[in-house]
This record gives C-alpha cells, sequence and structure tokens, in this order.
C-alpha cells in the first residue's frame, strides 16, 4: 500500500459524458502528477501540481482539466469522452522538494471504460 | 521531444536465468528512474540513478547509469518468478516524467 488513494477503482460511462477522478496524496506530500496508461500508449505524463498550483503539463488534451485542493486532494476531470479515452489513470504523489526527481508514490489507478 | 526508448520490448526467460533490459535517450538525461509494475498493479519506483557511470544494486538487482548519461540498464541476476512485470526507466525534465514504453518480463517456472 503505497498510502495514495484513488476513486473510483472503475468507471464505465458513454461517449461525450464527464467524469471527475480523485486522488488524495500521501500524507504530508506536497506534489500530485497524473499519468494514462493504455496498451498502446504506455504510461503518459498528463499534469504535475505542486501545493495548489500547476507545475507543468504534459500530453493533456484540452478535454481534460485538473486541479490540487488547498487539502491536497487532486481531480482530474474528463469531458466529452471519446472512446480512445478508455484507460487506466494513475495518480503519483511526492514529498519533499516537489520536484519529479523526488520519490513518486503511485496509487492504484482508476480504470475508466467508455462504451 | 523528449523520449527515452527501452529494449526488448517482451522478454521470456527461464527462471534462474539472467535478465537485462536497456534504456536509451538520444539526449544527456539529468537523471534516470526505474520502476517496476506487476500485472495489474500500480508502478512502484525503485531507484534513481543521478551520476555519470552511476551503478547501485539492490539484492539481485543492479541498476547502471551510462558514462554519457544518455543510456542506462537493469540488469537481473538469477530471476524468480516475483520478477514477473513490467520495467520501466523515467526521465524527468523541467517538472515532467516522461517514461519509456517498458520491458516486459515473463519468467517460465
Amino acid at each position: 500500500d503505497s498510502g495514495v488513494t484513488q476513486t473510483p477503482k472503475h468507471l464505465i460511462t458513454a461517449t461525450g459524458q464527464r467524469v471527475t477522478l480523485r486522488c488524495s496524496p500521501r500524507s504530508g506530500d506536497l506534489s500530485v502528477y497524473w499519468y494514462q496508461q493504455s496498451l498502446d500508449q504506455g504510461l503518459q505524463f498528463l499534469i504535475h501540481y505542486y501545493n495548489g498550483e500547476e507545475r507543468a503539463k504534459g500530453n493533456i488534451l484540452e478535454r481534460f482539466s485538473a486541479q490540487q485542493f488547498p487539502d491536497l486532494h487532486s481531480e482530474l476531470n474528463l469531458s466529452s469522452l471519446e472512446l480512445g479515452d478508455s484507460a487506466l489513470y494513475f495518480c503519483a504523489s511526492s514529498g519533499l522538494s516537489g520536484g519529479p526527481t523526488d520519490t513518486q508514490y503511485f496509487g492504484p489507478g482508476t480504470r475508466l471504460t467508455v462504451l | 521531444g523528449q523520449q527515452v526508448m527501452q529494449i526488448p520490448q517482451y522478454q521470456h526467460v527461464q527462471e534462474g536465468e539472467d535478465f537485462t533490459t536497456y534504456c536509451n535517450s538520444s539526449t544527456t538525461l539529468s537523471n534516470i528512474q526505474w520502476y517496476k509494475q506487476r500485472p495489474g498493479g500500480h508502478p512502484v519506483f525503485l531507484i534513481q540513478l543521478v551520476k555519470s557511470g552511476e551503478v547501485k544494486k539492490q539484492k539481485r538487482l543492479t541498476f547502471q547509469f551510462g558514462e554519457a548519461k544518455k543510456n542506462s540498464s537493469l540488469h537481473i541476476t538469477a530471476t524468480q518468478t516475483t520478477d514477473v512485470g513490467t520495467y520501466f526507466c523515467a526521465q524527468t525534465s523541467y517538472d515532467k516524467v516522461i517514461f519509456g514504453p517498458g520491458t516486459s518480463l515473463s519468467v517460465i517456472p
């Protein structure tokens, strides 16, 4: 158990819908990272937040957005869902400097299926 | 853009055989991280290498960072069935983490 929690574990929805994925980092960690893992794309970095502020963006679509709240939990919002958005979504947290060289602890992931 | 390549994509070994996966970059890396993901699980951080030529060991696992900091390797001695999973290298740059495509290891008992 990494100490990072993600809800829900599974999500099944239809194309065009909007969903919200939630992540609670390890106690004391200020950084949250979001990743998308699909069979053909591997692990893709989406976005990094540190103490409520966006630090870096990766291959995140405009239909996707994220935020980190004052209590440090984070949400990833996916809208106008397409079949290709079906994937495993991981969040990871880290502490210390908030830089990506800190050890990242991954949550169990949310499996999103878009029908 | 920045990317790291990994070879091989898949590796099947007999239990007890050694295994090596290689991570290569066209640009100089500031550091390299290695992760393991068991089937159905999440990535777990194994190690980070920072210095040119650095070698670190964790029991049967040996990690190396190339002298030019453009490549890295993970070597497992005498594989066990518990080593099954996908091994990823990752580079960090400007607050981003870029993962390689991974090497999937199967161990035949």
